[in-house]
């Protein structure tokens, strides 16, 4: 069964440093997301992307953020300089169109922890 | 010290029991509704969904609910397994451009016992 990927599976870095989280969407999706989850709270929208560029970003997705899809199957999200509250789960999502009926797939999620 | 964080709502039941878990929604306009599972260490797993001119739908063992009125959703899990241990949440589609935006709510922490 296709699924999205994501590497690596934890991230240690330091405050301020940069981060890439690195996504494979599935293979015929056009939509891709990231979301993140901190630790025992909810999952929140991140951005989403479409056509090479972005569709919507939320409040949280300030310039420190950025997402590429470098090549044909790639998909990241850069963290410019991290904060030590940048520390969370994140998770890449994908889905071959949007509306109604139209499922999101999710990685496994990446764990970032910024020291 | 202070706890930080969200305190989930628990529900546990014994195998074999059926399980209900609710959710309120905030967006009266959202008019796509989807239930995931997520599995400790794993992201969020797709179970169920209803568009906002449906009140109930079926699933394998699952079953949506949908009340427009009082903005209500809940899932109802018959049989409840040890395998359905996980944390549930809602997520209504923003809709509209903004489709494909999800807002999660809280979670349900969901234990069953043998």
């Amino acid at each position: 069964e296709p699924e999205v990927t994501q590497t690596p599976s934890h991230q240690v870095t330091q405050m301020g440093q940069e981060v890439i989280l690195r996504c494979v969407p599935i293979s015929n999706h056009l939509y891709f997301y990231w979301y993140r989850q901190i630790l025992g709270q909810k999952v929140e929208f991140l951005v989403s992307f479409y056509n090479n560029e972005i569709s919507e970003k939320s409040e949280i997705f300030d310039d420190q953020f950025s997402v590429e899809r470098p090549d044909g199957s790639n998909f990241t999200l850069k963290i410019r300089s991290t904060k030590l509250e940048d520390s969370a789960m994140y998770f890449c999502a994908s889905s071959p169109n949007r509306g109604i009926n139209t499922e999101a797939f999710f990685g496994q999620g990446t764990r970032l922890t910024v020291v | 010290g202070e706890s930080v964080g969200l305190h989930l709502p628990t529900l546990s039941v014994q195998e074999g029991d059926n399980s209900i878990i609710n959710c309120a929604y905030s967006n009266s306009a959202s008019d796509y509704f989807i239930w995931y599972k997520q599995e400790s260490g794993k992201g969020p797993q797709f179970i169920i969904d209803i568009r906002s001119n449906m009140d109930k739908r079926q699933g394998q063992r699952v079953t949506v609910l949908l009340n427009k009125t009082v903005k209500h959703l809940s899932l109802q899990i018959a049989a409840t397994q040890p395998g359905d241990s996980a944390v549930y949440f809602c997520a209504e589609d923003a809709g509209g451009t903004s489709y494909g935006k999800l807002t999660f709510g809280q979670g349900t922490i969901l234990t069953v016992h043998p």
